[in-house]
This record gives structure tokens, sequence and C-alpha cells, in this order.
């Protein structure tokens, strides 16, 4: 079936970088997804990748896509306590619309 | 994107009653979707939401438990019937804009009890 999986906490130091990971398992996925889930609040679209990309810049964020590995990460850089939140990668585009959306990892930004 | 609000942002119910939730959206959107978010949870999809056509429900979900109306291109209900305390999740709406990307509501915090 179709899984996709993330580490549940990360914790880091305001200032410093914060690294999600995420994998999937289809691989006919056309898009890659991270959203951001603040507490008490929905969810909020941080950025998407293409398939065919392996990397996308957006300010503070970086995503790496390895499709060989079927392997997603996000990087945050200067993580700030704002950032603090859980964070979700989720696959779609496969021609269905739907989403399947990773487990959450749970973002703590110690000051 | 989309702006999208949703209707109650919270609630609490008794066991056996229902609840309807709106979904309001500031554009027209072909496709709405429903999400459930158990406790400590990932979401879950409940159903796909066309209007002109009844919803597209996945596994698990019937329509009996979670009838979904979408009379408009911008709204959209969902009922929870016959409500459990398992039923306490958030209920999320999204639509899909933009190339294949979705944006989410604020999400309903429904507590029964």
């Amino acid at each position: 079936g179709e899984d996709v999986e993330q580490s549940l906490f990360l914790s880091v130091r305001e200032g410093d970088s914060s690294v999600i990971n995420c994998t999937y398992t289809d691989s006919s996925s056309t898009y890659l997804y991270w959203y951001k889930q603040e507490p008490g609040a929905g969810l909020q679209l941080l950025t998407y990748i293409f398939s065919n990309m392996d990397m996308k810049q957006d300010q503070r964020l970086t995503v790496l896509l390895n499709k060989k590995d079927k392997h997603l990460s996000l990087r945050i850089a200067d993580t700030q306590t704002g950032d603090s939140a859980i964070y979700f990668c989720a696959e779609g585009g496969s021609g269905t619309y739907k989403y399947i959306f990773g487990t959450g990892t749970r973002l703590k930004v110690l000051a | 994107s989309a702006v999208i609000s949703q209707k109650p942002s919270r609630d609490i119910c008794q066991r056996g009653t229902s609840l309807t939730i709106q979904c309001q959206v500031d554009s027209q959107v072909t496709m709405m979707f429903w999400y459930r978010q158990q406790p400590g949870q990932s979401l879950t999809l409940i159903a796909t939401a066309n209007q002109g056509s009844e919803a597209t429900y996945e596994s698990g979900f019937v329509i009996d438990k979670f009838p979904i109306s979408r009379p408009n291109l911008t709204f959209s209900t969902l009922t929870v019937s016959n409500m459990s305390p398992e039923d306490s999740s958030i209920y999320l709406c999204s639509v899909l804009a933009g190339q294949e990307t979705q944006y989410f509501g604020p999400g309903t915090r429904l507590l029964v009890l």
C-alpha cells in the first residue's frame, strides 16, 4: 500500500538549520508538497516540488528530492521560534488529485 | 491560492446527535475535499465533493455517516451523523487551486461526549 513516513519529532536551537525528512512510496507522484500546521490551525502550504526537479529554494526553505530513493527533505535555514509547528509532507498529482499525507514531524525550536 | 473559511471553528456535541460543518471559498473551484485528522494523527481523506454530482467516498467512509452537499462552486457542507466519541477529530476542507495544489481551511475541532 501507499505509505508516507516521517520522523515524529525534531528539536533545534533558534538560529540553527532544521532538516525534516520524508520517504514516500508512489513513484508516479507528480508533485510533492510540504505543509505546516501551527497549533489550533489548519494546514498552510509552504512549498512544493515537481517530480522532475532535484531541488527548489524559496527564501529560507530548501526542498531536496531524491527520486531514486523516494526521499524528500525540507531544510529551514535560520530556524525561528515561529517555525515551531507540525510539518507534513504529501505526495500527489498522479492523475487523481488525491494526496497521501505523511505522519507529520513536530518541530520544536528552542530559544 | 484560495481563502477558505469553515464554520463552526469548534464544537462540543453529545453522542447520537449530528453536526453540519460549512466550508466557504472565496473563488469558484471545481474540486473540494473533506479530511479528518484524529488527535495526534495525520490527515485522512473522507471524500471528494464535486458540484453537480454525488461525493466520492474513500474506503471506510460512507454517505449515511458523512453526507456531503456541494450546491455551488464556492460552498460545501459535511455532516457528521449519529456521532460517537470516536468521531472527535479535526475536520478540514480543502480546495484544488492552481496546478494540482490543495489549499486548506482552518479546520473544525469537534469533541463528542
